[in-house]
């Protein structure tokens, strides 16, 4: 049984530039949250997506948006990019209705 | 909003020992709180929750501790082992199904030395 996956692993964009993110969720899960993780620091909530909806969203700019497919997969896209959205990117699932969250590898972007 | 600390930041213990990392929250509404463990260049692995109606939970070596009176929450790892050595973060969340997000604090590096 696969976890959550991620692509790509790494990333490097400069500013200004657009990228997008892709996870694909643990088997049996419809939730998938994205978390930004700077260096150093815990994990920050960026947006959770179920039923397709953006359900709840952190204290992130309009540059960052997702995307849910019907098969759980999502997608994170980051317009305009700042050299202050260097980070690893998170993925989160679980099955809605339920606390507990898996999270993938990430994908570590760096914006030159 | 939900707000997490956690001490301390860095903490090293010799093998065997026991250690400790303390977190505090500040929204009563929180009601689960998992730890995860997370090595380098991987994601954070989650090694313990506990639910607010529940004092202490423990998995092995591993065990959490709640006081909703006080608002903190501690995780506590007995007899440690070289492997043991990574950053662990404690978060706290609501009840999914509302607002289900994640707040974590900002890590401790823990590390093992023989």
């Amino acid at each position: 049984d696969a976890g959550v996956t991620q692509s790509p692993t790494h990333l490097i964009k400069t500013r200004g530039q657009q990228v997008t993110l892709r996870c694909s969720p643990k088997s049996g899960h419809d939730t998938v949250s994205w978390y930004q993780q700077a260096l150093g620091q815990g994990p920050q909530f960026i947006f959770q997506y179920y039923e397709e909806e953006e359900r709840q969203r952190g204290n992130f700019p309009d540059r960052f948006s997702g995307h849910q497919f019907p098969n759980y997969s999502s997608e994170l896209n980051v317009n305009a990019l700042l050299l202050g959205d260097s980070a690893l990117y998170l993925c989160a699932s679980r099955t809605s209705g339920r606390n507990i969250q898996y999270f993938g590898a990430g994908t570590r972007l760096s914006v030159l | 909003g939900e707000n997490v600390e956690q001490h301390p930041s860095t903490l090293s213990v010799q093998e065997g020992d026991s250690a400790v990392i303390k977190c505090t929250y500040s929204d009563s509404a929180s009601n689960y709180f998992p730890w995860y463990k997370q090595e380098l260049g991987k994601g954070p692995q989650l090694i313990i929750d506990i639910r607010s109606n529940v004092g202490e939970k423990k998995d092995q070596r591993i065990a959490v501790t709640l006081n909703k009176t006080a608002k903190h929450f501690s995780l506590h790892i007995t007899e440690t082992q070289p492997e043991d050595s990574a950053v662990y973060f404690c978060a706290a969340s609501i009840r999914p199904g509302t607002a289900s997000k994640l707040t974590f604090g900002t890590g401790t590096r823990l590390q093992v030395t023989l």
